[in-house]
């Protein structure tokens, strides 16, 4: 089962940042944090990951508490390409471990 | 210079019938994977290889097999097919520790 509870959906004006919350308050210390998306009918798609530590990369920003009971996704320049479900995994410190994926969050962008 | 590509991209069969879906990656990964994605887009993991052995599975039925001629592929083979095996299949690869790439997926429909 997923250990992850995300709101079913959120929508954001194209061009504002998209701010996406997650929980994790199960996490372990040797979890990661992962986000995927999927475009409609596409397979799921790599955007970031992280342990305690902010994360920032081309796509998104990565912001999880201290406690690492939560985190929240930053696209910071949300456009409408970016209307995906988002799904936010936390993933064991393994070689070849898992994804067990939540039903994520549809973020709609609307122009 | 497709990442990782399955064939067919639909396949449309009758109940009984016993049919194959093809995974290559071109990343040079070593770990390759096959996930289940149902009809409420639950997408759940079925098996996984590492260098053609197989390291995890996801109490699937027999009749799902597959088979990883060289760590660049890695094929499913489902036998006596069954309504409730419609879905879309999605194979994805990656290196130990490191994210996963996802193929385009197949989408099954068993009549």
């Amino acid at each position: 089962d997923a250990k992850t509870t995300q709101p079913p959906s959120m929508d954001c004006a194209e061009g504002r940042a998209a701010n996406l919350p997650c929980n994790h308050s199960t996490i372990s210390g040797n979890e990661y944090v992962y986000w995927y998306r999927q475009i409609h009918s596409q397979g799921p798609q790599y955007i970031i990951h992280g342990l305690k530590n902010n994360e920032t990369n081309e796509m998104a920003s990565l912001i999880i508490t201290e406690d690492r009971k939560s985190s929240t996704l930053i696209l910071p320049h949300a456009t409408l390409r970016d209307t995906a479900v988002y799904y936010c995994i936390v993933r064991e410190a393994g070689a070849n471990s898992k994804l067990t994926f939540g039903k994520g969050i549809t973020l709609s962008v609307r122009p | 210079d497709t990442a990782v590509s399955q064939t067919p991209k639909y396949l449309v069969t009758q109940m009984g019938n016993d049919k194959s879906i093809k995974c290559e990656q071109n990343l040079g990964h070593d770990t390759m994977y096959w996930y289940k994605q149902d009809s409420k887009k639950f997408l759940k993991i079925m098996f996984s290889y590492n260098n053609k052995e197989l390291i995890i599975n996801e109490t699937v039925p027999n009749r799902f097999s597959p088979k990883s001629p060289d760590k660049a592929h890695l094929n499913l083979h489902i036998n006596s097919l069954e309504l409730g095996d419609s879905a879309v299949y999605f194979c994805a690869s990656s290196q130990p520790y490191n994210e996963q790439f996802f193929g385009p997926g197949t989408r099954l429909t068993v009549l």
